[in-house]
């Protein structure tokens, strides 16, 4: 079955500092990627798309400066949180669709990264 | 405006009795709606799809119906255990094939032995 990893799982950092977050699609390739954010009992939403070898489509509101997102591969995307604060604290999802669930969009997650900002 | 909702209150039932979710939408027409568990810490996973023109889909113990009339999808688990507490989550896609995923808030189910 598809596989999706996220890395790291966990993270904390101090304000002001950037992180990194890794998807990667294990055993199929993904031209696009789909990145989403989860706060406490609440829903996900939709930050960007992540498309291989272009610029990530972003949601409105959501800031490209802040969440930079690299899509170099066929199987890894990265977002960046970059000069992170506390309000940017949150659980961070990734997903792809290998290429037997694309007409049917059926998204493949990652198991999350939960940010802490100090 | 545009909304998906699911009841947000958690759903506590007896292990054995049927659990029933609802996912109600507003102003999308949706070609097809799907469901999802969330475990807590984890990440969606993938549970059923239906689309416009199915009135129900079954798999396992879990049935799905969706009614376009009422733009209303119910989520059924028979004969519940424990192990199916979770969040439970419908998604639509809000147009085209963007690939994109609208997500309801989720549904917290809680079986008790």
């Amino acid at each position: 079955g598809a596989v999706v990893s996220q890395h790291p799982s966990w993270v904390i950092c101090k304000s002001g500092t950037s992180v990194k977050i890794e998807c990667r699609s294990l055993d199929f390739q993904a031209t696009t990627m789909f990145w989403y954010r989860q706060f406490p009992k609440q829903s996900l939403m939709l930050m960007a798309t992540s498309n291989e070898g272009s610029k990530a489509t972003y949601e409105q509101g959501v800031e490209k400066d802040k969440f930079l997102i690299n899509h170099a591969s066929l199987t890894l995307s990265t977002l960046t949180v970059t000069s992170a604060h506390p309000e940017d604290s949150s659980f961070y999802i990734c997903s792809a669709r290998p290429p037997s669930a694309l007409a049917k969009n059926i998204q493949y997650f990652g198991a999350g990264t939960r940010l802490s900002v100090l | 405006s545009q909304k998906i909702e699911q009841n947000s209150e958690a759903l506590n039932i007896q292990e054995g009795k049927t659990a029933t979710l609802t996912c109600n939408y507003t102003n999308y027409s949706p070609a097809y709606l799907q469901w999802y568990r969330q475990d807590p810490g984890r990440g969606p996973v993938f549970l059923l799809l239906i689309r416009e023109n199915e009135k129900e889909k079954r798999k396992e113990r879990l049935k799905v119906t969706f009614d376009t009339t009422l733009k209303q999808s119910l989520f059924h688990i028979t004969a519940s255990q424990p192990a199916d507490s979770a969040t439970y989550l419908c998604a639509l896609a809000p147009s085209g094939n963007t690939g994109k995923l609208i997500f309801g808030q989720g549904t917290t189910l809680q079986v008790k032995p």
